[in-house]
């Protein structure tokens, strides 16, 4: 039961253009939302969250979108660089039973092309 | 100051055998948690350690096992490897429990089951 699903293994972007990474979940409870990047041969790093309070979060050039009516959450990348080619994972996270429970996709693999 | 560290990157192992892998966390840093990450299923939540205590687990067997000592460091086991025990094992560390957009992952441990 993947309750955090990534549909898309990949996605191909113009350098410069806007990279949308896309998230959905199954779980109501869920109430908080992170978006995590991996190089190769690298652990994940943090990358951008929010809270289910709010609808949008914005960091620089990464923005991250929440519809909880959709159950839906999306990265936005602009504008896109080279560097940013990497796996990108997102997470939920919720309180079940007393205890913190994180939930992560499978990954979208993001090529930025010159 | 030093990064996550995982110790061995990579281990080949056959079916049946048993393996330790080791985590140390960042200096000052008292949660470990664990995770697996394969194709397809991207990163599952194993458990997560604060104070030597397990605060939260995952799905998984109890194959799997951990444990964390009182300078923080972390170890998993994993007893009679089976063939789709074959993964990437990251370790996380963080400040404290929960604090999952405070997490700084290692590099990981190769695992592959012969």
């Amino acid at each position: 039961d993947q309750q955090v699903k990534q549909n898309s293994p990949s996605l191909s972007v113009q350098e410069g253009r806007i990279s949308i990474l896309n998230c959905d979940y199954t779980n109501s409870m869920f109430d908080y939302f992170l978006w995590y990047k991996k190089y190769p041969a690298e652990g994940p790093t943090f990358l951008i969250s929010i809270s289910s309070i709010k609808d949008k979060n914005e960091d620089g050039r990464f923005t991250v979108f929440l519809n909880k009516s959709a159950k839906h959450l999306s990265l936005h990348i602009v504008p896109s660089q080279p560097g940013d080619s990497a796996v990108y994972f997102c997470a939920a996270s919720a309180i079940v039973q007393g205890a913190q429970k994180l939930v992560f996709g499978q990954g979208t693999r993001l090529t930025i092309n010159p | 100051k030093a990064g996550v560290t995982q110790t061995p990157r990579y281990l080949i192992k056959t079916r049946g055998q048993q393996v330790t892998l080791s985590c140390s966390p960042i200096s000052g840093h008292r949660s470990v948690s664990w995770y697996q990450q394969t194709p397809g299923q991207g990163l599952q939540f194993l458990f997560e350690y604060f104070s030597e205590t397990q605060r939260n687990k995952g799905n998984f067997p109890g194959r799997f096992s951990g444990r964390q000592f009182s300078n923080s460091r972390s170890e998993m086991n994993v007893s009679t490897l089976e063939l789709g025990d074959s993964a990437l094992y990251l370790c996380a560390s963080s400040l404290n429990v929960f604090s999952y957009n405070e997490q700084f992952f290692g590099p990981g441990t190769r695992l592959t089951v012969l």
